[in-house]
């Protein structure tokens, strides 16, 4: 049964920097490019960053190019996402969602973990 | 960035009506377009992929239609527990971008 669990969430102040952790079993996380989704407090889904299966491809959503860093560690089954510099409009559900492509086609996320709580403020 | 806009943002149905949900591309996408369902307090769970294409374990009721800018999910004979809110996705080209949502009630 594929699983992700994220972890890392919580108050933090405007300015200061987060770690999230998503670790990932139930499949050979190796194989698969992953994404960050947020979702702020009673508002729709947002792409946040995407990194292929080797970390040779890595992309940001422009709200958050510059101040957060997409990362993993295939050995640990790990994905990461380090938020620096964080604003108020950061405060949102982080998801880590699984990346499907099938016949050369594009992503689409067939796995979400159940998402960790940031929240930006003084 | 392409623009996904969703119609209607809000409907309010009765068990065992048909339901139709778009979600129109500000610019044409192919078949790279995904459906979610969301519940109150959960994460979003795949429905459909690339336009058409149901996800394994989804239940027969729900399907997809549509390519280039124009795409469609229906929820035949609706089940209460269908009251959720459904997004729409695309990947054909970053940023990947969702729908606005649109959310269902079960009269």
């Amino acid at each position: 049964e594929v699983q992700l669990v994220e972890s890392g969430g919580g108050l933090v102040k405007p300015g200061g920097s987060l770690r999230l952790s998503c670790a990932a079993s139930g499949f050979t996380f190796s194989s698969y490019s992953m994404n960050w989704v947020r979702q702020a407090p009673g508002k729709g889904l947002e792409w946040v960053s995407s990194i292929s299966s080797s970390s040779s491809y890595i992309y940001y959503a422009d709200s958050v190019k510059g101040r957060f860093t997409i990362s993993r560690d295939n050995a640990k089954n790990s994905l990461y996402l380090q938020m620096n510099s964080l604003r108020a409009e950061d405060t949102a559900v982080y998801y880590c969602a699984r990346c499907r492509k099938e016949g050369g086609g594009s992503c689409y996320s067939d796995y979400w973990g159940q998402g960790t709580l940031v929240t930006v403020s003084s | 960035e392409i623009v996904l806009t969703q119609s209607p943002d809000f409907q309010s149905v009765t068990p065992k009506e048909k339901v139709t949900i778009t979600c129109r591309a500000s610019q044409s996408i192919g078949s790279s377009l995904h459906w979610y369902q969301q519940k109150p307090d959960q994460s979003p769970k795949l429905l459909i992929k690339y336009a058409s294409q149901s996800f394994s374990g989804v239940p027969s009721r729900f399907s997809g239609s549509g390519s280039g800018t124009d795409f469609t999910l229906t929820i035949n004979s609706l089940e209460a527990e269908d009251a959720a809110t459904y997004y729409c996705h695309q990947s054909s080209s970053l940023p990947q971008t969702f729908g606005q949502g649109t959310r269902l009630e079960i009269k």
